[in-house]
């Protein structure tokens, strides 16, 4: 069984600090990954990919990737209130280019 | 938003009556997807589809059937609906990006059966 896992949290943030989001993936073969956001009753919206070991910056975002030890990061830097929200982690598997697996998401709070 | 749209977008019925959402796209993509979200669970693969009348299943498809007749649009239907497919229901599409596809969500479809 393919899996991805994420801390549930929720993390709790003051504003302007660093929120750093973890993700673990089994699936030695995973080629991309990336990092969705999801508001409360909306859908997860796609803000980070990433397919290289190393640091991927967008903004206040760094994807972080390291391959030989299943594990990618989120960073977010200088956290605003807005960006309180579930952050989902989703892995691609070896033998399936466009179908992804999902982590359970990790709850963020950003406390003004 | 990537031009999905979902309807309903809530429905409530009874159980053991069928149900069917629909998933309408307006980009002429070819790779859909129909995803369930439950508190604990994360979103859950349903169906999927490679394009007119090829589709597959997916991780959680006991109880679900789909269709797609047209490019633009993936129906799924609930045969019999349960207690237990109370859920809120994402239908997504897949995009090449710079390095793999990428996926897109609708807006949803929350559905409780009561």
């Amino acid at each position: 069984q393919k899996e991805v896992e994420q801390n549930s949290g929720p993390l709790s943030v003051p504003e302007g600090a660093i929120a750093s989001l973890n993700c673990t993936y089994s699936d030695r073969g995973s080629q991309s990954f990336f990092w969705y956001r999801q508001y409360s009753g909306k859908s997860p919206e796609l803000i980070m990919s990433i397919y290289s070991n190393g640091d991927k910056e967008d903004g206040r975002f760094t994807a972080q990737l390291n391959k030989a030890s299943q594990y990618v990061s989120l960073l977010i830097r200088d956290s605003q209130p807005s960006d309180s929200a579930t952050y989902l982690c989703a892995v691609n598997t070896e033998t399936s280019y466009d179908k992804v697996i999902f982590g359970p998401g990790t709850s963020l709070s950003v406390i003004p | 938003d990537a031009g999905i749209t979902q309807s309903p977008r809530h429905k409530v019925t009874e159980t053991g009556t069928p149900v069917t959402l629909r998933c309408h796209q307006t980009e002429n993509h070819r790779y859909m997807y129909w995803y369930r979200q439950d508190p604990g669970h994360g979103l859950r693969l349903i169906h999927y589809s490679y394009g007119v009348k090829d589709t597959d299943k997916g991780e959680v498809s006991d109880g679900y059937s789909v269709s797609r007749s047209k490019t633009e649009d993936f129906l799924l239907t609930l045969e019999s609906a349960t207690s237990s497919q109370t859920s809120v229901y994402f239908c997504a599409i897949s995009v090449l990006g710079q390095g793999s596809y990428e996926q897109y969500f609708g807006p949803g479809t929350r559905l409780t059966v009561t």
